[in-house]
């Protein structure tokens, strides 16, 4: 079963707006990831928030990990159609001994469109 | 560097069939984990290797099985096919001592029929 929620389900913006996803996770986690991915092929890594930070940027990306509501976002600024695809968030929960390598725990994801 | 390598891209098989998936990770990551992407379930881990051992398993069958070897490539194998394990099937190889952060394949779609 997925880890959490993520809303919205899709989005649909023009160019050079903004684009806000959420993400809801269940369990205590160590990190927080957010990944792209382009139709049908590989995910591809965004972004990674550690349980300790609160915001994050990377160029016109910036990630939210707000630990007590168990809920993240990611805002891509200045949209381009180039950024059409499906993003992830993923978590890395926290477990006896140590983090649970490989394992990471998906959200069912947004699906974003920016039309020129 | 080479990227995380999966074979085949593409294949058909008939339910009661098995099939074998491969993987090359990018030099140096001794780390492999396979997902399952369908429309439904989305993405679901199956299982991670590292140095030759599993070191975690997911919520499958045991028609879901896998190994690595010591190159660090890494197979997985799906006995007695059935019509739900048509999925996207990704490969992610990261490197030990990393915070979890995976490089994924392109990923081989396999349709059972």
């Amino acid at each position: 079963s997925q880890q959490g929620e993520e809303d919205p389900q899709a989005l649909s913006i023009q160019e050079g707006e903004n684009a806000t996803m959420n993400c809801s996770y269940k369990t205590s986690i160590n990190n927080l990831q957010w990944y792209r991915q382009n139709s049908g092929r590989g995910l591809v890594h965004l972004i990674l928030i550690r349980s300790n930070e609160r915001e994050k940027h990377s160029g016109r990306l910036r990630v939210t990990l707000d630990t007590s509501k168990k809920s993240s976002s990611l805002l891509i600024t200045a949209s381009r159609a180039a950024d059409t695809a499906s993003y992830f968030c993923a978590t890395v929960g926290t477990s006896v001994g140590g983090t649970s390598y490989g394992k990471l725990t998906f959200g069912q994801g947004t699906i974003l469109t920016v039309h020129p | 560097k080479a990227g995380v390598t999966q074979t085949p891209r593409y294949l058909i098989k008939t339910r009661g069939q098995q099939v074998t998936l491969s993987c090359s990770p990018i030099s140096g990551h001794r780390s492999v984990s396979w997902y399952q992407q369908t429309p439904g379930q989305g993405l679901q881990f199956l299982f991670e290797y590292f140095s030759e051992t599993q070191r975690n398993k997911g919520n499958f069958p045991g028609r879901f099985s896998g190994r690595q070897f010591s190159n660090s490539r890494s197979e997985m194998n799906v006995s007695t096919l059935e019509l739900g394990d048509s999925a996207l099937y990704l490969c992610a190889s990261r490197r030990a001592g990393g915070a979890n952060v995976l490089t994924f394949g392109a990923g081989s779609r396999l349709t059972v029929l």
